[in-house]
């Protein structure tokens, strides 16, 4: 199984700082193949980014992701209120699935 | 509008069997690209992918829970179905349901786009 390491546990921050998230893959990954998810407390988690770097449908611009084979970044630029979470990196390339244990992004 | 709804019973004993149900609308799992899928979530830990089946009644599993996997298809009522036997505490976790477009150059190609919200099992004697 690929195993995606995400960096920092935690991430302290200001509103309208900026977030650089990591997620390394054990193995390299295509990068049509890795998706980022945001999760708050008592909700399912929401699709941000998919291949690597497309927002999906209604994610706004400040939300942009980069990266490629066993190197990839979340980027949450001017952190809004409600950008305070945890953030999923996960791969699907090879079976199975697999996701990364998360970072949150709190406040400071 | 693409929706999904988990349901099913919110404790199981050791060793029983677990039927969860996901009830999907705004799209039909006869359509040619569409996918669910199940992931779990124990409390305060990471996602797992569980299972996946496709339109055309291709199934997949993650590897490690195989053995007590089984994902169907339910086309009369839209719904989809995960039974999961010999559960354990370890089992313990909220269950979601998520639909998976696999139409090339559609949007969210390949990922779970739109989830439900989940539903808590507790595995206890």
């Amino acid at each position: 199984d690929i195993v995606l390491t995400q960096s920092p546990g935690t991430l302290s921050l200001s509103p309208g700082e900026r977030a650089t998230l990591s997620c390394r893959p054990s193995q390299s990954v295509s990068s049509s193949y890795l998706a980022w998810y945001q999760q708050k407390p008592g909700q399912a988690p929401r699709l941000l980014i998919y291949g690597a770097s497309r927002r999906a449908t209604g994610i706004p611009d400040r939300f942009s992701g980069s990266g490629s084979g066993t190197e990839f970044t979340l980027t949450i630029n001017k952190l809004e209120p409600e950008d305070f979470a945890v953030y999923y990196c996960q791969q699907y390339g090879p079976s199975p699935r697999t996701f990364g244990q998360g970072t949150k992004v709190e406040v400071k | 509008q693409i929706t999904l709804k988990e349901s099913g019973p919110s404790l199981v004993k050791p060793t029983q069997t677990l039927t969860l149900t996901c009830s999907c609308s705004g799209f039909s799992l006869t359509t040619s690209g569409v996918g669910v899928g199940w992931i779990r979530q124990p409390p305060g830990k990471a996602l797992e992918w569980l299972a996946l089946i496709y339109w055309d009644d291709d199934q997949h599993y993650h590897p490690s829970l195989q053995s007590r996997l089984t994902i169907t298809k339910d086309t009369s009522n839209n719904q989809v179905v995960l039974t999961m036997t010999n559960m354990d505490p370890q089992d313990t976790a909220t269950y979601y349901c998520a639909h998976l477009p696999l139409i090339p150059g559609a949007s969210a190609y390949d990922t779970f786009d739109v989830w439900g919200q989940g539903t808590m099992v507790t595995v206890s004697s």
